[in-house]
């Protein structure tokens, strides 16, 4: 079936650091894929999506490449602050119904 | 921003209790979805639900799991006897279209079966 891999936190960097979360995915077809991020004491909110090969997707200077020779979506940002801090999880929907998979969440701590 | 709502925040209960778990999800949306999280592992689907119809379930939605819109405004999901294992983070969603659309979360009901 589906899965979603990502890197176990949690991630600890300083402020204005240089960020990436693994992403890699196992999947039949062409699956969507996502970035959700969940801060604390909230709900799971999308971050950016692809939904096809090579597309980035990009929001509040994050981005995440869809590579399919690899089968990854890493996560990154170039210099991420405090406000960063929260849990991030990639997920794919296999186009196929409804269901997204998540993979385990990694937290990331961004001292100041 | 629209928000989708749950309550309670927080559900303890006794092994071999009914357990509602309610959410207003987001006004206009034709999609609705619950999620979980066990302590230490993934987010896991457990259903969707459209046009008053379970539209897609996983193995983890056995029949102790229901769920139901009884209004326009509430997605409730009933547990009928709760096992230990059924203690989770459970999350509400909503989308005006399918999953490849941006899904509205819940900031979650933490379910603590004892």
């Amino acid at each position: 079936g589906d899965s979603v891999t990502q890197m176990e936190g949690p991630v600890t960097l300083s402020e204005e650091a240089f960020l990436t979360i693994n992403c890699t995915y196992t999947a039949t077809g062409y699956p969507s894929l996502f970035w959700y991020v969940q801060y604390p004491g909230e709900g799971l909110q999308l971050l950016l999506k692809a939904t096809k090969a090579d597309d980035k997707g990009s929001n509040k200077g994050f981005e995440a490449t869809y590579r399919k020779e690899t089968t990854s979506f890493h996560l990154e940002k170039g210099s991420v602050q405090v406000s960063d801090s929260a849990v991030y999880f990639c997920a794919l929907n296999n186009n196929a119904g409804n269901m997204l998979t998540f993979g385990g969440g990694t937290r990331l701590m961004v001292k100041p | 921003e629209p928000e989708v709502t749950q309550t309670p925040s927080h559900q303890v209960t006794q092994m071999g209790q009914e357990v509602i778990l309610r959410c207003v999800p987001i006004s206009n949306h034709l999609y609705f979805y619950w999620y979980r999280q066990i302590l230490g592992q993934k987010v896991e689907f457990l259903v969707s639900f459209y046009n008053n119809e379970i539209s897609e379930k996983s193995e983890i939605f056995d029949d102790q799991f229901s769920v139901e819109r009884p209004d326009g405004s509430n997605f409730t999901l009933k547990i009928r006897s709760t096992k230990l294992e059924d203690s989770a983070m459970y999350f509400c969603a909503s989308s005006g279209g399918t999953a490849y659309e941006k899904l509205f979360f819940g900031s979650g009901t933490q379910l603590s079966v004892l």
